[in-house]
């Protein structure tokens, strides 16, 4: 099957700096693909959605100039944290977007990072 | 988004009953439903998924029911087991290519 990768899988950083995390669709390519934050115990909320070459569209609420989103290539898309506060403290998880049979697509999920901010 | 942050409800089941996992969902333009298993710090996994045009699909040991008049989507576990300890989100999408997570049910297994 498809495989996600994510880079770093723990990061921890003092307040007022930034953090990129990597997320790359190693088998395959992807023209899309999406980033998550998750608090502890609960739901995958999306934030963004990327696409290779363009400009992210970020869902409602989301902070564009905060959450920085880079899809330079096929199988690299970057999600970069600014100037972060202990709120941005979470599980942020990116996905891969592959189409299956018709009009639907499969997401194949990375492992998740854990941004903890001090 | 479509997908609400709330805490998660909680379901325990003995080892070898079936486990039935509830979820509604909020778009009824939604074609496209999948469940998944997220294990502790992990990302999602995905279990099965259902289109709209159908009402029932089986996998190994897994049986996904959907119920469109009601927007309601059940996964069933056959014969639990330890591993199956997880939490579950159901996901829908409706003809693009994003998916918008439910709230999630944390299943323990009890050996």
């Amino acid at each position: 099957g498809a495989v996600v990768s994510q880079h770093p899988s723990w990061v921890i950083c003092k307040s007022g700096t930034s953090v990129k995390i990597e997320c790359r669709s190693l088998d395959f390519q992807a023209t899309t693909m999406f980033w998550y934050r998750q608090f502890p115990k609960q739901s995958l909320m999306l934030m963004a959605t990327s696409n290779e070459g363009s400009k992210a569209t970020y869902e409602q609420g989301v902070e564009k100039d905060k959450f920085l989103i880079n899809h330079a290539s096929l199988t690299l898309s970057t999600l970069t944290v600014t100037s972060a506060h202990p709120e941005d403290s979470s599980f942020y998880i990116c996905s891969a977007s592959a189409p299956t049979s018709g009009d639907s697509y499969e997401q194949y999920f990375g492992p998740g990072t854990r941004l903890t901010v001090t | 988004g479509e997908s609400v942050g709330l805490h998660l409800p909680t379901l325990s089941v003995q080892e070898g009953d079936n486990s039935i996992i509830n979820c509604a969902y909020s778009n009824s333009a939604s074609d496209y439903f999948i469940w998944y298993k997220q294990e502790s710090g992990k990302g999602p996994q995905f279990i099965i998924d259902i289109r709209s045009n159908m009402d029932k699909r089986q996998g190994q040991r897994v049986t996904v029911l959907l119920n469109k008049t009601v927007k309601h989507l059940s996964l069933q576990i056959a014969a639990t087991q330890p591993g199956d300890s997880a939490v579950y989100f159901c996901a829908e999408n409706n003809y693009g290519n994003q998916f918008y997570f439910g709230t999630g049910t944390s299943l323990t297994v009890i050996p």
